[in-house]
């Protein structure tokens, strides 16, 4: 199975900050990586796929980038609503996987 | 737009059988590029993958090995909804349990979910 590592687990901030989420697999997965935030309560909904591609209606303060093992999501200015849990999934390969997640706070 | 729907008891009881269902609108369970996806959720393991069916010609089933000797996934093409069978359940299924779709292709993702179905394992 591929392992997906995030860090870091949490991280807190202030609204405007650039924060950087990291992802790495435990082996080359190309550009087979996807990032869902989800919020208490709901399931994940998708946020980027294909390692960089918005999915549609998704900010643009949003990107990502990367390949083969080590990928990113960053939020250029952190708004209100950001405040949830990251998490990156792996479709290289079965068994899907996915990360443990970042849980981003207001600090 | 795709919306799915998920059904079933919120409790089991330990060595019973977990039995959810998820039934699709605005796509069909038979669509040539779409996956039918069961995944869990619980404090201790995370998000985890359980399997899918899809059809491509014929009807094709994954299980994740972690469950493959408890799990049946099925899809009903009648009622156009999918189903989640999991045998000899324990306190260790206990969790919130989504259905998804997904692609045929590699480079595919899960959207829409289901709304999520906690189930707890207890007596």
């Amino acid at each position: 199975d591929i392992q997906m590592t995030q860090s870091p687990s949490s991280l807190s901030a202030p609204i405007g900050d650039r924060v950087t989420l990291t992802c790495r697999a435990s082996q080359s997965i190309g550009s087979y990586l996807n990032w869902y935030q989800q919020k208490p309560g709901k399931a994940p909904k998708i946020l980027i796929y294909g390692v960089s591609n918005l999915q549609s209606g998704v900010p643009s303060r949003f990107s990502g980038s990367g390949s083969g093992t080590d990928f990113t999501l960053t939020i250029s200015s952190l708004q209100p609503e950001d405040f949830a849990t990251y998490y990156c999934q792996q479709s290289y390969s079965t068994p899907l996987t996915f990360g443990g997640g970042t849980k981003v706070e207001i600090k | 737009q795709v919306q799915l729907q998920q059904s079933g008891p919120g409790l089991v009881k330990p060595s019973q059988t977990l039995s959810l269902t998820c039934a699709i609108s605005g796509d069909s369970v038979s669509s040539n590029s779409a996956t039918w996806e069961w995944i869990r959720q619980s404090p201790s393991r995370g998000l985890e993958w359980l399997g899918r069916t899809y059809y491509k010609s014929k009807w094709y089933i994954d299980y994740a090995i972690s469950v493959e000797r408890r799990i049946t996934i099925s899809p009903d093409t009648s009622k156009n909804h999918f189903s989640l069978q999991l045998n000899s359940v324990t306190p260790e299924d206990t969790a919130v349990y989504f259905c998804a779709r997904g692609g045929t292709t590699v480079e595919d993702w899960f959207d829409p979910w289901g709304q999520g179905t906690l189930v707890t394992v207890s007596s």
